[in-house]
């Protein structure tokens, strides 16, 4: 069983939609992390946050607004999304922030714009 | 060219088989995961290793430093066993991971 747990689990929205992810880590992990999983597309880093400071913002579009109240909960703001943002959501949760720290990810949000 | 490389791209084996899976990647590392990824869309740390080889039950993952090279090896498969396997690596004190776009893997009873 993962100790970090996402929900909603699916979410379908209209473009003019506002909406939440949420993301909550039970390891007492101090790094967490918002990925984009596209089809066939690697996944994409989009926020990564270290003892809740935003520590990186991959490029992200606007309509994208993470928020971090403590280490163990992350949220994902939608609002006005494109078609294209159609994605699964995965969130993350780590010790450290190094390349060498194993991440423990969520089960994703399916997100569907239309 | 992506930095990280994965093949074959996709895999059919037959239950029982022994399996290889490849990544190769461009850049220097702190670390290098392996990934699994069941239909549904969760993920599991296989393996993090930065040199040499690491066995978890019938997984076994080797990399070459290098070579820029890693397996991930598995025994005896198994239709469970058909999953998404993504590499990944990291790069030192930066926290992003770049990863590989996944194999696919079916076994059949």
């Amino acid at each position: 069983e993962t100790g970090v747990t996402q929900t909603p689990r699916h979410l379908v929205m209209g473009m003019t939609n506002k909406k939440s992810l949420k993301c909550e880590q039970h390891l007492g992990h101090n790094a967490m992390y918002w990925y984009k999983q596209s089809a066939k597309k690697p996944l994409e880093l989009m926020f990564v946050y270290n003892f809740k400071e935003q520590t990186e913002n991959n490029s992200v579009p606007s309509r994208f607004s993470p928020e971090c109240p403590n280490s163990s909960h992350l949220f994902l703001h939608l609002h006005t999304l494109q078609p294209e943002d159609s994605a699964l959501y995965l969130c993350a949760s780590s010790q450290g922030t190094s390349g060498n720290n194993e991440q423990f990810f969520g089960p994703g949000t399916r997100l569907t714009v239309l | 060219k992506n930095e990280v490389e994965q093949s074959p791209q996709n895999l059919t084996a037959q239950e029982g088989e022994f399996i290889t899976i490849n990544c190769s990647y461009s850049v220097g590392i702190s670390a290098l995961h392996w990934l699994q990824q069941h239909p549904g869309g969760g993920i599991v740390s296989l393996f993090m290793l930065s040199s040499g080889k690491k066995k978890h039950g019938r997984l076994i993952a080797t990399i070459n430093i290098q070579e820029k090279h890693s397996s991930l090896h598995i025994t005896a498969s198994h239709p469970r066993d058909s999953a998404v396997y993504i590499c990944a690596v990291g790069t030192g004190a930066n926290s992003k991971l770049t990863f590989g776009k996944g194999i696919t893997l079916s076994v059949r009873p």
